[in-house]
């Protein structure tokens, strides 16, 4: 069964500083990994989706990179806003199971 | 694009009652999936459906819960009866498949169940 690790479970930062999020997995047989970001009370909203072809997606500010070989794919965000205050998910989606395995996310906290 | 519609956005009840949570996934996305979200838990997939047919049901808690989807718009989970272990938050989500693999997953905002 695959197992999906975020850690920390939550940071707090201040605003403006570049921070990376962690995503363990440990089935490498992985078809794509995707992140999502959840403000309390809501639905998760997807932020970047990687193919397990490629090695690296980028929007605005977040980018996002997946190593297979070691199980791990991080998401870069830059120069943090107050707005980035969340709670980020990864899923991996294996090649065997047609299904997303999810982390239990990192709440992130950024200080004005 | 509407995205994913859930409905009702929240509803209390009693234990014993039957509750039924409603999804309409984005037009055009073949697969539709039930979550379960709790603090103690993460999110839990619940069951979900490829062509409007149940393809893994294995995250169903138990008989309580059914899950039905008519046609390619529309999906129904119900839980009866309800009881307060199944407070949560449920959510739909869907994607388009391709080739038999899964795509982007798209949420929708989620049903807050509570059972008093």
């Amino acid at each position: 069964k695959q197992e999906v690790t975020q850690i920390p479970a939550a940071l707090s930062v201040p605003e403006g500083e570049n921070l990376v999020l962690n995503c363990s997995f440990t089935d490498s047989a992985i078809y794509n990994l995707q992140w999502f970001r959840q403000d309390p009370g809501k639905g998760l909203t997807s932020l970047l989706l990687i193919q397990s072809s490629q090695r690296e997606q980028t929007s605005g500010r977040l980018n996002a990179s997946l190593d297979k070989s070691s199980g791990r794919s991080t998401l870069y965000i830059a120069a943090s806003q107050p707005g980035d205050s969340a709670t980020y998910l990864c899923a991996v989606l294996l090649y065997n199971f047609n299904k997303f395995y999810f982390g239990s996310g990192t709440k992130l906290n950024v200080k004005p | 694009d509407a995205g994913v519609i859930q409905s009702p956005r929240h509803e209390v009840t009693e234990m014993g009652q039957e509750v039924t949570l409603r999804c309409k996934p984005i037009s055009g996305h073949n697969s539709l999936f039930w979550y379960r979200q709790t603090m103690m838990r993460g999110l839990e997939l619940l069951i979900y459906f490829n062509n409007n047919v149940p393809i893994d049901d294995s995250g169903m808690p138990e008989d309580r819960f059914s899950a039905k989807m008519p046609n390619a718009s529309f999906s129904t989970l119900k839980i009866q009866p309800s009881e307060p272990r199944d407070s949560a938050v449920y959510f739909c989500a869907s994607s388009l498949v391709l080739g038999g693999r899964t795509g982007e997953l798209f949420f929708g905002e989620g049903s807050r169940l509570t059972v008093l």
